[in-house]
């Protein structure tokens, strides 16, 4: 079946750190994949996201590449601040269409 | 409008009330989704409507009764809940099924 794995946390980095969420997945064909952040008290937000092999998906400084060789798409961030502290969930949408399947999420809190 | 909008923003109620959730969205979309998301965990799929009809019900208690009266509109109706259904109660949509979603603010329900 289909699934996703994500490092476990909480993390916890200094302002200014780099930034590395490992995400793995299973999952038949070429799916679609996603990071989504929540931050505390509210809905989840597309971050980013790649829908095949090789694509990088970026935006405010956030970059993950589809891995396909290492079923991988890890979130990457070369300087964090403190305003980035929230929930991150990668997600997977299955190639035949059916449900999003989301990781556990990690919790990530950046200290001043 | 690029936005998912969800009312109210917290319910409390007891377990013999029946209440309400509303979603709403202007972008066009023509499924919409309801899904559950406990303290520390990724959301849980409930519904999906797909151009105003039910396509997926993940097994949901009859407690539940989800409504499409439109195109832009997705309620979920509750009835004798339980305190273990308490929770952020998340709405989202996207322009077919299963592609990228766009997830509201959700709603935090308290059971008693």
């Amino acid at each position: 079946g289909n699934s996703v794995t994500q490092m476990e946390g909480p993390v916890t980095l200094s302002e200014e750190a780099f930034l590395t969420i490992n995400c793995t997945y299973t999952a038949t064909g070429y799916p679609s994949l996603f990071w989504y952040v929540q931050y505390p008290g509210e809905g989840l937000q597309l971050l980013l996201k790649a829908t095949k092999a090789d694509d990088k998906g970026s935006n405010k400084g956030f970059e993950a590449t589809y891995r396909k060789e290492t079923t991988s798409f890890h979130l990457e961030k070369g300087s964090v601040q403190v305003s980035d502290s929230a929930v991150y969930f990668c997600a997977l949408r299955p190639s035949d269409g059916q449900n999003f399947v989301f990781g556990p999420g990690t919790r990530l809190s950046v200290l001043p | 409008d690029t936005e998912v909008t969800q009312t109210p923003k917290h319910l409390v109620m007891g377990m013999t009330n029946k209440k309400s959730l509303k979603c709403e969205q202007h972008m066009g979309h023509r499924a919409m989704y309801w899904y559950k998301q406990k303290a520390k965990k990724p959301p849980e799929l409930m519904f999906v409507y797909s151009y105003e009809k039910l396509s997926i019900n993940e097994s949901v208690p009859s407690r539940f009764s989800p409504e499409c009266p439109n195109s832009s509109l997705l309620n979920l109706h509750l009835h004798a809940l339980q305190p273990e259904d308490s929770a952020l109660y998340l709405c989202a949509s996207s322009t077919t099924d299963y592609n990228e979603q766009f997830f509201g603010p959700g709603t935090r329900l308290t059971v008693l």
